[in-house]
C-alpha cells in the first residue's frame, strides 16, 4: 500500500492567520487530493490535482485556498486566511490506479 | 448534484450477528469505494468495486455493487468487537476521479 505522509499533525492557528498543510508521498504520484472532514462529519472533496495542475474543485475550495506542489515531491494546501469554520480533518490522498490512499490526517483548529 | 446516501447511519450490533450496510448513489458511475475509520484515524481502503455486479471479500465483511440499482452492499458475517468503526462508501463520477462519500456507518459492535 503507498504511504503517505502529511505534516503537521496538528495545527492550531488564530482565524484571519495563513496556514499550509503539507502531503508528502513516499514515491513519484502524479495525481493527489485534498479532502477535509469536519468533527463528526463525512468527508468532503476539496481539489485533485494532477501533472501540476488543478484537475478538479469543488465548491468548498473558493479563493482562500491554494495547493502547489513547489519542489517535486511535497504537495501543499494553503488556505490564506482562515476562518472558525475551517476547522476540520485534513486529507492528503494519492492514487496510484482506481483506489485512493489517505494520508494520516492533519488537524487544523482555528481560534 | 451527485447524492451519496448510506444506511443505516448507526449500527449497534452483537457479536456473531449478521448485518447489510446500504449505499444508495445518484449518478451513472460504475465505480464505488468502501473506507473504514476509526476514531480519530485516516481512512482505510477496504473495497473497491469497478464494474455491475462485483463482489469482493475480506475476512467477515463482503461488498457488492449493483449499478443498475445504483446500490451497494457491505455485508458483515459473525460481527466481531474489532469491526466496531465508522464504514464509509464512496462514489467517483467524473474523469479526475474525486469521491464523494456517504455520512458513514457508525458501527458498534457488543458482546
Amino acid at each position: 500500500e503507498p504511504e503517505v505522509t502529511q505534516t503537521p499533525s496538528h495545527q492550531v492557528t488564530q482565524m484571519g492567520q495563513e496556514v499550509i498543510l503539507r502531503c508528502v508521498p513516499i514515491s513519484n504520484h502524479l495525481y493527489f487530493y485534498w479532502y477535509r472532514q469536519i468533527l463528526g462529519q463525512k468527508v468532503e472533496f476539496l481539489v485533485s490535482f494532477y501533472n501540476n495542475e488543478i484537475s478538479e474543485k469543488s465548491e468548498i475550495f473558493d479563493d482562500q485556498f491554494s495547493v502547489e506542489r513547489p519542489d517535486g515531491s511535497n504537495f501543499t494546501l494553503k488556505i490564506r486566511s482562515t476562518k472558525l469554520e475551517d476547522s476540520a480533518m485534513y486529507f492528503c490522498a494519492i492514487r496510484p490506479g482506481y483506489e485512493q490512499y489517505f494520508g494520516p490526517g492533519t488537524r487544523l483548529t482555528v481560534t | 448534484e451527485l447524492k451519496v446516501e448510506q444506511n443505516p447511519l448507526f449500527l449497534s450490533m452483537q457479536e456473531g450477528k449478521n448485518y447489510t450496510i446500504y449505499c444508495n448513489y445518484s449518478t451513472t458511475s460504475d465505480r464505488l469505494y468502501w473506507y473504514r475509520q476509526d476514531p480519530g484515524k485516516s481512512l482505510e481502503s477496504l473495497f473497491v468495486l469497478l464494474s455491475n455486479g462485483a463482489v469482493k471479500q475480506e475476512g467477515r465483511l463482503m461488498a457488492s455493487l449493483d449499478t443498475k440499482a445504483r446500490l451497494s452492499t457491505l455485508h458483515i458475517t459473525a460481527a466481531v468487537h474489532d469491526l466496531s468503526a465508522t464504514y464509509f462508501c464512496a462514489v467517483d463520477e467524473n474523469s479526475g476521479y474525486a469521491l464523494n462519500f456517504g455520512k458513514g456507518t457508525s458501527l458498534l459492535v457488543t458482546p
